[in-house]
């Protein structure tokens, strides 16, 4: 069982709406990521959080807007969003060390109309 | 070429067969490596990080070959549930701020 929780399991909005994807991990990791996944391709990494600033941005566009409120919360704020951005969101977390295993919670579907 | 690359499959086999995907990284700089199995419309779970000697978890055995730049995992005694997609994963860098890079997957179908 995850450990990584995500809300909400699905979204669907409106291409002028602003809405917000949460992700929560109890497992006192100090990473925290964002993924997207299409149908059929693997996960594509968007931002990274290390001890809650952000280390990585994949150039990703400005109407994705993350958050690290703390250690355990993860945010990502949308706004303006085009039905190309229609995808699985996943977060994960993992701890600091040598092997940098990471935890995927179950992800938000998200559906831009 | 792409970073990790593996063939995709479909791989079909029966229930109780032996089953071998590979996976090969293009970066010799590359650190640490894992095997995780996605099922369909879930997250990706891990299922084993891949040492340089070689380990085992049950019916799966993982190797690294960092001389080839190769990495197997072999599944024995196929169970239906084992039916996923694998995801072969390394990272360049150390610990802090890994980032994972994902071959596209290999998909297993265990038959009855």
């Amino acid at each position: 069982d995850t450990e990584v929780t995500q809300t909400p399991k699905h979204l669907v909005m409106g291409m002028t709406n602003k809405k917000s994807l949460k992700c929560e991990q109890h497992m006192g990791h100090r990473a925290m990521y964002w993924y997207k996944q299409k149908a059929k391709k693997p996960p594509e990494l968007m931002f990274v959080y290390s001890y809650e600033k952000l280390s990585i941005n994949e150039s990703v566009p400005s109407r994705f807007s993350p958050e690290c409120p703390n250690s355990s919360l993860l945010n990502l704020h949308l706004h303006a969003l085009q039905p190309e951005d229609s995808a699985l969101y996943l977060c994960a977390s993992s701890a600091q060390g040598d092997y940098n295993e990471q935890f995927f919670g179950p992800g938000t579907r998200l559906t831009v109309l | 070429r792409k970073e990790v690359e593996q063939d995709p499959g479909p791989f079909n086999v029966p229930e109780g067969a032996t089953v071998a995907f590979n996976c090969t990284y293009s970066n010799s700089a590359s650190q640490s490596f894992f095997w995780y199995r996605q099922d369909c419309r879930k997250e990706p779970k891990l299922l084993m990080s891949v040492y340089s000697s070689g380990n085992e978890d049950g019916r799966f055995t993982a190797q690294l070959n960092r001389a080839s730049q190769y990495i197997s995992l072999l599944i024995r005694d196929s169970k239906l549930s084992d039916s996923a997609t694998y995801l072969c994963v390394v990272t360049l860098s150390p610990s802090n701020t890994g980032k994972l890079i994902f071959g596209q997957g290999t998909t297993l179908q265990v038959k009855p």
